[in-house]
Order: structure tokens, then C-alpha cells, then sequence
């Protein structure tokens, strides 16, 4: 069974860093992987997915995850932080079989700090 | 650009009582989906549904949920007899397709809350 692992429940950056926010997964089939993001008050919104097309894949607000398999991760980063980027950040798994059941991680807090 | 909504936004309601959550998916999508999180812990799947039938529901998901798409746009969640545990923040999504990688599309939620 797919399952998916996000280290740090919280993260904390200055306006301007680098933003990494790390994602690992466990799948028996080769992985179709999400990165949502969830502002105070709203759904989920899709900032990006890998689909097995390229390893680096691009989303919106300058976001960009890669997928590495020989380490079974997905890490969201952006090269600068910005104050809006402040959510919560959840990495899925499409599980294999079924209906495209979403397997979610716990969720990484994302705070930005001036 | 097209959106998921959902009504009503929040609902309080007595413990025993039903409840019903309602969600207008995209307009051509096929496929619907509910989950949930409850305050602190991970979004969880409940069900899915296409043509007028469950595709997949969860262990969750158990005799006292059900859902419906009673004309062509709507899609339900009705809870029977709530529990205190069912208090919980409901997501509505949906998909073109139901294809593994296929871009789900969630709505703003239902906050629902069980005294």
C-alpha cells in the first residue's frame, strides 16, 4: 500500500529564503505524486504533480518539486520565500489500483517571517 | 475558471442529527470524490463515486454515510446519526477522469461541527 511521510510538521523561513519542504513515499507501482497547498480558510489547491514525464517538475508560484526514485522522495522547493507563500503544504500519492484515491501526508506548516 | 463549491460553509449540529453537505463539482468531470480532516490530522479519503455508484469508499465510510448526485449538478454527503467524531472539515473534489495522476480539484470545505 502507497503511504506518504512529510518530515516536519512545521517549517519557519525569512521573506527571501529558500523554501524546502520535504516529502518521502512508499509505493509497490511507480508513484503519481501531488503536492497541494492549503491557505487559512480555503481547500486544497494543486501547486504541482509528477506524473512520470520529467523528474523536475514545475508548478504554480514558482514552485518545483523533484522526484528522486533511488530515494523514494518528492521535496517541494522555491528559491525564495515570499510572506503569502504561508500555508499548510500536503504531499499525496495516487494509489495504485482503484479509483485515484488520494493518499495524503500530515502536512507541513509553512511560516514566513519578515 | 471553473470551481468546486460547496454549502454550506459551516454547520453546527446536535449529535444524532443528520446532516447533509452539498457540493457542485466542474461541469464536465465525471468523477466526485469526499474527504475530510479532522482538526490536526491528515486529509483522509472517503469515498468516490462515478456514474451514479461508489466506486471506492473507505473503512470510514461506513452505514452511516452515504452520497447521491440527485440531478446533474449536485453531489451529497449525508451522515445519518452524527457523532461527536464526525466534527471534521469536509472537502468535495472532482476529476475528468478517475485515472491514476488525473488532477483532482477540491472545494473550500464544509466545516462541520457535532456537539
Amino acid at each position: 500500500a502507497q503511504s506518504v511521510t512529510q518530515l516536519g510538521s512545521h517549517v519557519s523561513v525569512s521573506e527571501g529564503a529558500l523554501v524546502l519542504l520535504r516529502c518521502n513515499y512508499s509505493s509497490s507501482v511507480p508513484p503519481y505524486l501531488f503536492w497541494y497547498v492549503q491557505y487559512p480558510n480555503q481547500g486544497l489547491q494543486l501547486l504541482l504533480k509528477y506524473t512520470s514525464a520529467a523528474t523536475l517538475v514545475k508548478g504554480i508560484n514558482d514552485f518545483e518539486a523533484e522526484f528522486k526514485k533511488s530515494e523514494t522522495s518528492f521535496h517541494l522547493t522555491k528559491p525564495s520565500a515570499h510572506m503569502s507563500d504561508a500555508a499548510e503544504y500536503f504531499c499525496a500519492v495516487s494509489e495504485s489500483g482503484g479509483y485515484n484515491k488520494l493518499i495524503f501526508g500530515a502536512g507541513t506548516r509553512l511560516a514566513v517571517h519578515p | 475558471e471553473p470551481e468546486v463549491t460547496q454549502t454550506p460553509s459551516h454547520q453546527v449540529t446536535q449529535m444524532g442529527q443528520e446532516v447533509i453537505l452539498r457540493c457542485v463539482p466542474i461541469s464536465n468531470h465525471l468523477y466526485f470524490y469526499w474527504y475530510r480532516q479532522i482538526l490536526g490530522q491528515k486529509v483522509e479519503f472517503l469515498v468516490s463515486f462515478y456514474n451514479n455508484e461508489i466506486s471506492e469508499k473507505s473503512e470510514i465510510f461506513d452505514d452511516q454515510f452515504s452520497v447521491e448526485r440527485p440531478d446533474g449538478s449536485n453531489f451529497t454527503l449525508k451522515i445519518r446519526s452524527t457523532k461527536l467524531e464526525d466534527s471534521a472539515m469536509y472537502f468535495c473534489a472532482s476529476s475528468v477522469t478517475g485515472g491514476r495522476g488525473e488532477t483532482q480539484y477540491f472545494g473550500p470545505g464544509t466545516r462541520l461541527l457535532v456537539l
